[in-house]
């Protein structure tokens, strides 16, 4: 069936490292891919998404890209900051409006 | 544009109380989706609506569980009676007219404790 495979966290970083959080997914047809943000106390917030082969999703300094040759979808940023301290989800969207989140990478952005 | 709201933002129960929780979705939104977010997990869909009929309700535990949306805007998610493994966080999203691959927005979620 379809499903999301995420990096296990937590991950620490110390501000204006390189961040990638590893997604890959199972899926029959063609799914899209979607990076959600959970920021402390707060729901979920898109903050990326791609819906066909080779797009690439970006938003506040974060890229994920969608490849269909390794079923995947890593976000990345090139220099994270103290804000970005947060829970990670990929997920995947089905034809039949099914979203299949991962179990969440915890982020935490040391000074 | 006002985002999805929950209500109420806690809850604290007994095991074996009943308890209920409401979301209003984005303004015209069509479709509204409940999900259920235990600690350390991802979101797992519990049910979704297409205004006010039921589209996928295979996940819901339905000898606890109980939701509706009866007039296609608000909805109410229900569980009685409560278990202990009920504790999570209740996630209401909406997506505006249920066509294929819709991006689905999120409320801040009912996070209920039973004790």
């Amino acid at each position: 069936g379809d499903s999301v495979t995420q990096m296990e966290g937590p991950v620490t970083l110390s501000e204006e490292a390189f961040l990638t959080i590893n997604c890959t997914y199972t899926a029959t047809g063609y799914p899209s891919l979607f990076w959600y943000v959970q920021y402390p106390g707060e729901g979920l917030q898109l903050l990326l998404k791609a819906t066909k082969a080779d797009d690439k999703g970006s938003n506040k300094g974060f890229e994920a890209t969608y490849r269909k040759e390794t079923t995947s979808f890593h976000l990345e940023k090139g220099s994270v900051q103290v804000s970005d301290s947060a829970v990670y989800f990929c997920a995947l969207l089905t034809g039949a409006n099914n979203l299949f989140f991962g179990t969440g990478t915890r982020l935490t952005v040391i000074p | 544009e006002a985002g999805v709201a929950q209500s109420p933002r806690y809850k604290i129960i007994e095991k074996r109380q009943s308890v209920a929780f409401w979301c209003n979705p984005i303004s015209g939104h069509a479709t509204l989706y409940w999900y259920q977010q235990i600690l350390g997990q991802g979101p797992k869909l519990l049910i979704q609506f297409q205004n006010n009929g039921v589209v996928d309700d295979s996940q819901l535990p339905k000898d606890r569980f109980s939701a509706e949306r009866l007039k296609g805007v608000d909805s109410t998610l229900k569980i009685q009676p409560a278990k202990l493994e009920d504790s999570a966080v209740y996630l209401c999203a909406s997506s505006p007219s249920g066509g294929s691959q819709e991006t689905q927005y999120f409320g801040p979620g009912t996070r209920l404790l039973v004790l």
